[in-house]
């Protein structure tokens, strides 16, 4: 079946530590999309890739670095840098101008 | 910057009533319109796509859209129950793959 895998479902920081969060498509989509939601509130754009080895900050880039490598993956690496790192992170990918289709989510706590 | 606005609600209809979302936008530009439906706490998934003036019917959803008006809107005829959600408004960009969405309008179908 094809689609978005995002993983894990639920991850934990500790202060000052860094985690990455993996995004995997097999729809053959050129675009990846890293999405943060806070509670009640709508998506903000992390960063997004619309080929390979290439990609741009979005609205809330700051303390989060990206990486695609390959056309299927999109990996999001959230800093000690992000001071408010609490969220949920969502991954998406499209084709151009169609519709973005997104992973299951990852809930990420600082504990 | 280039924003997509929505009443965050909530809206409340009873069942079977005719539910009516609505989105401005400011990007004369826009090409592409949206509309995704959010249950709480999952990711966000396609109701409808609307790429020209008019409306566009599936099933019980319509999508309208209002170049000139810089509007969009989404209606639910028959709404029921499980019709209860947050729906995204997302727009994208002729000639680029950025979306960018709504603070979403919170749905309540009472029964």
């Amino acid at each position: 079946d094809g689609g978005i895998t995002q993983s894990p479902k639920y991850l934990f920081r500790k202060e000052g530590q860094n985690v990455t969060l993996s995004c995997e498509q097999n729809l053959n989509h050129d675009a990846m999309y890293w999405y943060r939601q806070d509670p009640g509130q709508g998506l903000r754009l992390i960063y997004y890739s619309q080929i390979v080895n290439d990609f741009q900050k979005g609205d809330i880039a700051e303390g989060y670095s990206v990486s695609r490598e390959k056309k299927e993956s999109f990996p999001l690496t959230v800093t000690s840098a992000q001071k408010n790192p609490t969220a949920f992170y969502l991954c998406a990918s499209s084709l151009r101008n169609t519709e973005a289709f997104f992973g299951q989510g990852t809930r990420l706590t600082v504990v | 910057q280039k924003e997509v606005e929505q009443n965050s609600g909530p809206l409340s209809v009873p069942e079977g009533a005719i539910a009516s979302l609505n989105c401005t936008y400011s990007d004369r530009g826009s090409q592409s319109f949206f509309w995704y439906r959010q249950y709480s706490g999952k990711s966000p998934e396609l109701i409808m796509f609307i790429y020209s003036n008019g409306d566009k019917e599936d099933g019980r959803f319509t999508a309208q859209l209002n170049k000139a008006s810089q509007y969009v809107s989404l209606l639910i005829r028959d709404s029921q129950p499980s019709d209860s959600a947050t729906y995204l408004c997302a727009v994208t960009t002729s000639g680029t793959y950025k979306y960018i969405f709504g603070t979403g309008t919170r749905l309540k179908v009472l029964a």
